[in-house]
């Protein structure tokens, strides 16, 4: 069982609220990643980090942002949500070396009316 | 994009029998890994292969890869209820990229 966790589980919210995901690992895990995937469908890499103070975008356009103060949180917000950004989010985190096996949360599943 | 294709996008299979998955890909990689998926849930790793090996075991799990063709196969022997997920492949080009994920292959063993 991966060390990772993500809330919350299940998000339902009105257009135009800021939400902010959650996802803290124990692992001491350089690398974390965020993906989105609707359902049925490939994960699409959205933002990620190689460590503290370290944030990039990943292959699909987010209009979602990231943090990384702590090594162990790596924290995603929407500042307006809009049904578009309904889907699945999934955090993952990585060691440092070469191997990147990936680790993930059980996914935060957001509904937005 | 070196992102991984999975073939059959969907399989349905009896208990006991063998499943099998292919992946390809379109550039080179360091590795190549399978991850399982549980409805709804987060994506499990279930084995590494790397670009110089030919193939891995673990378990009932039975991973080729063939760099020139630029493709894996995973098989999955003597399944079971339980085996039913998606499955994805994911290759990694080493250094400092990132994941590619395919669009996965479903699973589905009946008792």
């Amino acid at each position: 069982e991966a060390d990772i966790y993500q809330t919350p589980r299940y998000l339902v919210i009105g257009t135009g609220k800021k939400i902010t995901l959650e996802c803290s690992q124990t692992m001491g895990h350089d690398k974390m990643y965020w993906y989105q995937q609707d359902p049925g469908m490939e994960l699409h890499l959205i933002h990620y980090s190689y460590g503290v103070n370290s944030t990039e975008k990943g292959d699909l356009s987010s209009e979602s942002t990231v943090s990384r103060i702590r090594t162990e949180h790596f924290p995603l917000t929407l500042e307006s949500a809009r049904p578009s950004h309904t889907s699945q989010y999934l955090c993952a985190s990585s060691e440092g070396g070469t191997a990147n096996e990936q680790f993930f949360g059980p996914g935060t599943r957001l509904t937005v009316l | 994009s070196q992102q991984g294709e999975e073939d059959p996008q969907a399989l349905s299979i009896q208990e006991g029998e063998n499943a099998t998955m292919n992946c390809s890909y379109k550039t080179s990689i360091n590795n190549l890994q399978w991850y399982r998926q549980n409805s709804g849930r987060g994506l499990v790793h279930l084995i590494l292969i790397r670009s110089n090996e030919r193939e891995k075991h673990s378990g009932r799990l039975r991973v080729t890869l063939d760099t020139s063709k630029k493709s894996s196969s995973l098989l999955i022997t003597a399944s079971r209820a339980a085996d039913t997920a998606s499955y994805f492949c994911a290759t990694d080009g080493g250094g400092y990229s990132t994941l590619t994920f395919g669009k996965g292959t479903m699973l589905l063993v009946s008792p």
